[in-house]
């Protein structure tokens, strides 16, 4: 059973850089066939995609968060992590990472960690 | 950027009941749409794909339909379990999701 879990701090400065990371547990981060994203969801509202990282090295960012986002991976450890430049205080959510995986003609996410809010404030 | 409308944004039934729920893109993405239900505190749990197509483990009271723009989330009857939110996801055009709807107990 993959399993997915973000850690990172939960309070970030105004200006400062927001990092992240999403271990993955029961199976490789290196498979072909899959993609490994972050999304995000501020207090009672909806989902916001940031972005995605393929196992053969390309990313894709949401066109409003691209210039402050970045997507790596530490294949050695299992994880992928999330840098957001310069944050304020519309930042503030439950950030998720999750497994993108090809089902019919597109990718949609089947395994989901359970969250970590991030708070932006002095 | 594709902008999918939820509707409605809370609706208000009793168990046993069907419910009926609207995702509508605000221009074509073929079949390109998933659903997902969300508890409170929970992640993300993905019911329906390709616009019609339910995930590994759904129950069959829970279906999708829809092309186009315009698509739908029925449960054919509302188990206590089922109330939470939907959200509906497309991956035609770069990947959005719609504002989500509450399913709540009348």
């Amino acid at each position: 059973q993959v399993q997915l879990q973000e850690s990172g701090p939960g309070l970030v400065k105004p200006s400062q850089t927001l990092s992240l990371t999403c271990t993955v547990s029961g199976g490789s981060i290196s498979s072909r066939n899959y993609y490994w994203s972050w999304i995000r969801q501020p207090a009672g509202k909806g989902l916001e995609w940031i972005g995605r990282f393929y196992t053969s090295g390309s990313t894709n960012y949401n066109p409003s968060l691209k210039s402050r986002v970045t997507i790596s991976m530490d294949t050695s450890k299992n994880q992928f992590s999330l840098k957001v430049t310069s944050v304020i205080a519309a930042d503030t959510a439950v950030y998720y990472c999750a497994r993108g995986t090809p089902m019919g003609a597109r990718y949609y996410f089947d395994y989901w960690g359970q969250g970590t809010l991030v708070t932006v404030s002095s | 950027e594709i902008m999918l409308t939820q509707s409605p944004a809370t609706l208000s039934l009793s168990p046993g009941e069907r419910a009926t729920l609207s995702c509508r893109a605000s221009q074509s993405i073929s079949v390109h749409l998933a659903w997902y239900q969300q508890k409170p505190g929970q992640a993300p749990r993905l019911l329906i794909y390709d616009a019609s197509n339910r995930a590994t483990g759904i129950p069959a009271r829970f279906s999708g339909s829809g092309s186009g723009t315009d698509f739908t989330l029925t449960i054919s009857s509302l188990e206590p379990e089922d109330f939470a939110v939907y959200h509906c996801q497309q991956h035609s055009d770069w990947l959005t999701f719609g504002g989500g709807t509450k399913v709540e107990i009348k």
